[in-house]
């Protein structure tokens, strides 16, 4: 059963708006979730982070938002380029060793 | 070298065959993921070794999948009497903390092909 959820297969957006993705998890016990890039024939490509003590990370274009009552998070790329076209995965990680990874959204950045 | 290698890039075997997959992690690494995506899918865990403690192989799907690291370092993958649903591409990781906790580096990806 998928613990880690990305509902949307795929995404476009202007170059210059904002990119939302989104993942949901059912897990309580996650408290450290991230969020990777892929590029084709390459593998993941770690991006951001946070942890569950924190609702907010940022790093430049990049924020992540963790909501813990409604299990979800979400990325936000701003202003969006089109070297930002990528597949996105969002990952999430308990106590244990396991990362439980979301099926990607692909993110088309439309010049 | 700088990042996480894998190799070979791509694998095309005959069902029935075994396969071996190779993974250098990051130098000063001690912990190493396998995962493998099939088509569609998210990243499914398969095994984690960290240091020299026991590795955790629940994620391994069948008994025909082992794996082994080697004086703590270069591990391997294999896959013995390779089917059809082994198709996938197997993806391997290294981690070091990032602000107290792991994060995962990827190597490019095995890409194998059961025919």
């Amino acid at each position: 059963d998928q613990q880690v959820k990305q509902n949307s297969p795929s995404l476009s957006v202007q170059e210059g708006r904002i990119s939302i993705l989104n993942c949901d998890y059912t897990n309580s016990m996650f408290d450290y979730f991230l969020w990777y890039k892929k590029y084709p024939a390459e593998g993941p490509t770690f991006l951001i982070s946070i942890s569950s003590i924190k609702d907010k990370n940022e790093d430049g274009r990049f924020t992540v938002f963790l909501n813990k009552s409604a299990k979800h998070l979400s990325l936000h790329i701003v202003p969006s380029q089109p070297g930002d076209s990528a597949v996105y995965f969002c990952a999430a990680s308990g106590t244990g060793n396991q990362f439980y990874f979301g099926t990607g959204t692909s993110l088309t950045v439309i010049p | 070298g700088a990042g996480v290698s894998q190799s070979p890039s791509n694998k095309v075997t005959e069902k029935g065959k075994d396969v071996e997959l190779r993974c250098d992690p990051i130098s000063g690494h001690t912990a190493l993921y396998w995962y493998r995506q099939s088509l569609g899918q998210g990243l499914e865990f398969l095994i984690y070794f960290q240091g020299n403690s026991a590795p955790d192989k629940s994620g391994l799907p069948s008994d025909r999948f082992s794996a082994e690291r080697t004086g703590g370092s270069v591990s391997t993958l294999t896959i013995q009497r390779t089917q059809q649903e082994d198709s996938a591409v197997y993806l391997c990781a290294s981690s070091s903390e990032l602000a107290g906790r792991e994060t995962q580096y990827f190597g490019p990806g095995t890409r194998l092909l059961v025919l």
